[in-house]
């Protein structure tokens, strides 16, 4: 069993649709939680931090976690073909000092 | 804030040549670098982290004599491939990371070995 894991996709929605991902992870250690976007070709950058149970949403974006089931996921309100990238789930372990990363989701918005 | 600058961008060099890469943190100290190859279509898979003034942790399978890392500042970690190959051609990627922060990437840079 991998420590994080995400589903490959890819993952297909329509234009203005909701995309849903999702991120489970092993270690109940775990107290922080990233989401980053990877588009091809390019280095990953970070979208949203999440440490404490419940839902944070910036702008279009909102990511919620439930520790007690150990997973956490991202949801993008009105996709756009511009959020088309793979999506990685980071998580870290209070006092260690990396994040494990998920292999990622693919994600197309098609117009 | 929390910019990461990694330099160059690509490289394109004879086998056998060594290549650095540089990766500085320009707003933020870095207490911890990680550095990260990925090929094509592929997973990050990471390499090493490196945490200033001390050596660097080496992730199984990655050769320490091969790819060598320093840490000398806050700002500043550098990862040198000696001795190129072209199966060492792909895509590597610093970060910087402050405590329990995330971490942020820099650009990456392309390396191509002929």
């Amino acid at each position: 069993q991998k420590e994080v894991e995400q589903n490959s996709g890819p993952l297909s929605v329509p234009e203005g649709a909701i995309a849903s991902l999702n991120c489970t992870y092993s270690d109940r250690g775990s107290q922080s939680f990233f989401w980053y976007r990877q588009y091809s070709g390019k280095s990953p950058e970070l979208i949203m931090s999440i440490y404490s149970n419940g839902d944070k949403e910036d702008g279009r974006f909102t990511a919620q976690l439930n520790k007690a089931s150990q997973y956490v996921s991202l949801l993008i309100r009105d996709s756009q073909p511009s959020d088309s990238a793979t999506y990685l789930c980071a998580v870290k372990v209070e006092g260690a000092g990396k994040s494990t990363f998920g292999d990622g989701t693919t994600l197309t918005v098609k117009p | 804030g929390a910019v990461v600058s990694q330099h160059p961008s690509w490289v394109i060099c004879k086998s056998g040549t060594s290549v650095k890469i540089e990766c500085r943190s320009l707003d933020f100290q870095a207490t911890t670098m990680f550095w990260y190859r990925q090929f094509p279509k592929q997973s990050l898979m990471l390499m090493a982290t490196s945490n200033e003034g001390s050596k660097a942790t080496y992730e199984q399978g990655v050769e320490k004599d091969k790819f060598l890392i320093n840490h000398a500042s806050l700002t500043l970690s550098t990862l040198t491939v000696t001795s190129a190959h072209p199966e060492d051609s792909s895509f590597y990627i610093c970060s910087g990371q402050v405590g329990n922060q995330p971490q942020h990437f820099g650009d990456g840079t392309r390396l191509s070995i002929l």
